[in-house]
């Protein structure tokens, strides 16, 4: 199985100030069609996780545009440029490249 | 609007059955894979199984297989997932997932249903 890690596993961070969480996997998730199967998702309190970026980079509909995904390989970034309160929650990268669908360990982002 | 209804979660005997459901609107259901992903009690994700549009090709994870089934019914737009033999490390939300065909990504999630394996 593909092992996902991220890091750092908890983050304060006051509003307005950016954001960064790091996802390494245990293998390339370049797959032989080109494409990149790394995914971010964040759960809110309470809620089912909902996904924000698909292919490393592209933002999934209505994921506002503070939010970016870049990377490549084993190494990968989500950048929040602005954090606002509604972005608490607990964030997982995940890889699709091949089964078991495999998730990081999340981190959990807190507002200072 | 995309929903998607899980139902059939409750306080099972270890070793016992159980059978999910997921009801499906707001998107074409028979054109695209199906996911579960379960969450143990204030845990992280794991990706449980899959199955593709026509019902003809399923995945699953190491710890499930040969005790979990998933199906599925195009006609009544309805996901399952049959799980026998249960155990207490099986304890989780199931939340029932759109696996976007062609593109391998999680993309619309249901609330989620609760399954607790405890004697």
């Amino acid at each position: 199985d593909i092992v996902m890690t991220q890091t750092p596993l908890s983050l304060s961070v006051t509003p307005g100030q950016p954001a960064s969480i790091s996802c390494k996997s245990g293998q390339s998730l370049l797959h032989w069609d080109g494409k990149t199967y790394l995914y971010w998702y964040l759960q809110k309190p309470g809620q089912p996780p909902q996904l924000l970026i698909y292919e490393v980079s592209k933002r999934f509909s209505g994921v506002p545009d503070r939010f970016s995904g870049s990377g490549s390989g084993t190494d990968f970034t989500l950048k929040i440029s602005r954090v606002e309160a509604e972005d608490v929650g607990v964030y997982y990268c995940m890889q699709s490249k091949e089964y078991p669908r495999t998730f990081g360990q999340g981190t959990k982002v807190e507002i200072k | 609007e995309v929903q998607l209804v899980e139902s059939g979660g409750a306080l099972v005997q270890p070793g016992g059955s159980l059978r999910l459901s997921c009801v499906v609107s707001g998107f074409a259901f028979s054109s695209n894979w199906m996911s579960w992903v379960r969450q143990a009690p204030g845990k992280g994700l794991e990706w449980v199984a899959n199955i593709k549009e026509d019902g003809s090709d399923k995945n699953y994870v190491d710890s499930v297989r040969g005790r979990f089934t998933v199906s599925r019914d195009n006609a009544k737009n309805s996901l399952y997932m049959q799980m026998d033999n249960l155990r207490a490390e099986d304890t989780a939300v199931y939340y029932c997932v759109r696996d976007r065909t062609g593109t391998a990504r999680l993309d619309y999630w249901g609330q989620g249903t609760l399954v607790t394996v405890s004697s």
